[in-house]
């Protein structure tokens, strides 16, 4: 059974600070690997999606990288602001999971707060 | 806009009555899912569903029940059956860009259940 563990659990830094959100994951036999943002009380954004042939995409201030072989991947964040401060999750999707969608198995997080 | 809009946003009920949760896409997309969250869990999947009139039990399923009449709705009930209940639940949808099936999800019901 796959399994999703993020760390740090939670993470405060001063503006202006680069930092990486770890992600990793027991079975490397994946679809793809996706990041999501989620502000208290809110639903989910996804920020980024890494197909499993693929090694990095990026967004703005956002890169995330994936090394299927070991299981891991990180999300990158340059330049940190007060804004980015929420709940940063990763999630992984199986192969062969033919049709109209894909199941997501969820770490449970890294919360962020970025401070003045 | 399109997106997915979940209602109510706040929900209260007793305990040993059911209560259906209501999620409604515009985004065209084939695929929905629902998931639960609790404080310090990560997501979990409860049901999803690939296409109209079928859909598969997730990690979770139990206390629960979906049906997918059209493609644009997806409500869950939460049953009687279900032994805590009251958590944050999530809808998503997701289409298919390139191989690739990213899902976009609504802004959740919080359910309390006393």
């Amino acid at each position: 059974k796959q399994e999703v563990t993020q760390i740090p659990a939670a993470l405060s830094v001063p503006e202006g600070e680069n930092l990486v959100l770890n992600c990793s994951f027991t079975d490397s036999a994946i679809y793809n690997l996706q990041w999501f943002r989620q502000d208290p009380g809110k639903g989910l954004t996804s920020l980024l999606l890494i197909q499993s042939s693929q090694r990095e995409q990026t967004s703005g201030r956002l890169n995330a990288s994936l090394d299927k072989s070991s299981g891991r991947s990180t999300l990158y964040i340059a330049a940190s602001q007060p804004g980015d401060s929420a709940t940063y999750l990763c999630a992984v999707s199986p192969p062969g999971f033919t049709g109209g969608g894909n199941k997501l198995t969820f770490g449970t997080g890294t919360q962020l707060k970025v401070e003045l | 806009d399109g997106g997915i809009t979940q209602s109510p946003k706040y929900l209260f009920r007793k305990e040993g009555q059911n209560v259906t949760l209501s999620c409604e896409q515009n985004l065209n997309h084939d695929a929905m899912y629902w998931y639960r969250q609790d404080p310090g869990q990560g997501l979990r999947l409860i049901y999803y569903s690939q296409i109209v009139n079928d859909f598969q039990k997730g990690d979770i399923a139990e206390g629960y029940s979906v049906s997918r009449e059209k493609k644009e709705s997806f409500p869950l009930t939460v049953t009687s059956a279900q032994k805590n209940p009251t958590a944050f639940y999530l809808c998503a949808s997701s289409t298919k860009g390139q191989g690739v099936y990213e899902q976009y999800f609504g802004p959740g019901t919080r359910l309390t259940v006393t």
